[in-house]
């Protein structure tokens, strides 16, 4: 059972244009959410990260927005550049006291076209 | 360079022949934990440590162990491995448990 769910297993856009990436949850009790990119051969690094008491978080060229009435979020990514093209997990924490730990989902595969 | 350093990259070994992965990080990190990934299922952990000493479960954590003796270290143990645990590993570490992991380069490893 997919708490964490990122239905589009891929996603192709054009150079300069923007890049949005979903995902979905099912449990309430999440109330920190996070996204990694990944390059093959390479581990996870973290991107952006929001809190459940926000709804926007900017760094950059990377917007996450979180809709929890929704149970979605989503990241925009502008404008998409060619080096953007990886592998984008989103990952949620349940507020569960000192014991947090990441749901992940299966991942978004972006390819940047120049 | 703030890194965490698993080895070995690949590794094709036969089922029941004990092994280890090593893991490293030189951030003074408390948190270190473990995932596999693998097709369809995304990334799942198997063991979190909180501290030396502390080692506790994810949720995967059947045919492993592991220890933390000290900080920096966090071995994964495979004492008698078996086809499904065929699988890319990562280590990874973080300040606290859930927030910005640094994640390592990965362990590929084929059991025969």
């Amino acid at each position: 059972d997919q708490q964490v769910k990122q239905n589009s297993p891929s996603l192709s856009v054009q150079e300069g244009r923007i890049s949005i990436l979903n995902c979905d949850y099912t449990n309430s009790m999440f109330d920190y959410f996070l996204w990694y990119k990944k390059y093959p051969a390479e581990g996870p690094t973290f991107l952006i990260s929001i809190s459940s008491i926000k709804d926007k978080n900017e760094d950059g060229r990377f917007t996450v927005f979180l809709n929890k009435s929704a149970k979605h979020l989503s990241l925009h990514i502008v404008p998409s550049q060619p080096g953007d093209s990886a592998v984008y997990f989103c990952a949620a924490s349940p507020n569960a006291g000192n014991n947090r730990k990441l749901i992940w989902g299966l991942g978004t595969s972006l390819a940047v076209n120049p | 360079e703030a890194q965490v350093t698993q080895n070995p990259r690949y590794l094709i070994t036969v089922t029941g022949k004990k092994l280890t992965v090593t893991c490293s990080q030189n951030m003074n990190h408390e948190y270190m934990s473990w995932y596999r990934q693998d097709p369809g299922l995304g990334l799942r952990q198997i063991y979190y440590s909180m501290n030396v000493e502390v080692t506790d479960k994810g949720d995967v954590p059947e045919g492993y162990k592991v220890s933390r003796k000290e900080k920096r270290n966090f071995p994964l143990i495979l004492e008698s491995p078996s086809p499904n645990q065929t699988s890319l590993y990562f280590c990874a570490s973080s300040l606290s448990g859930f927030e910005k992991l640094f994640f390592g380069s990965g362990t590929q490893l084929s059991v025969l």
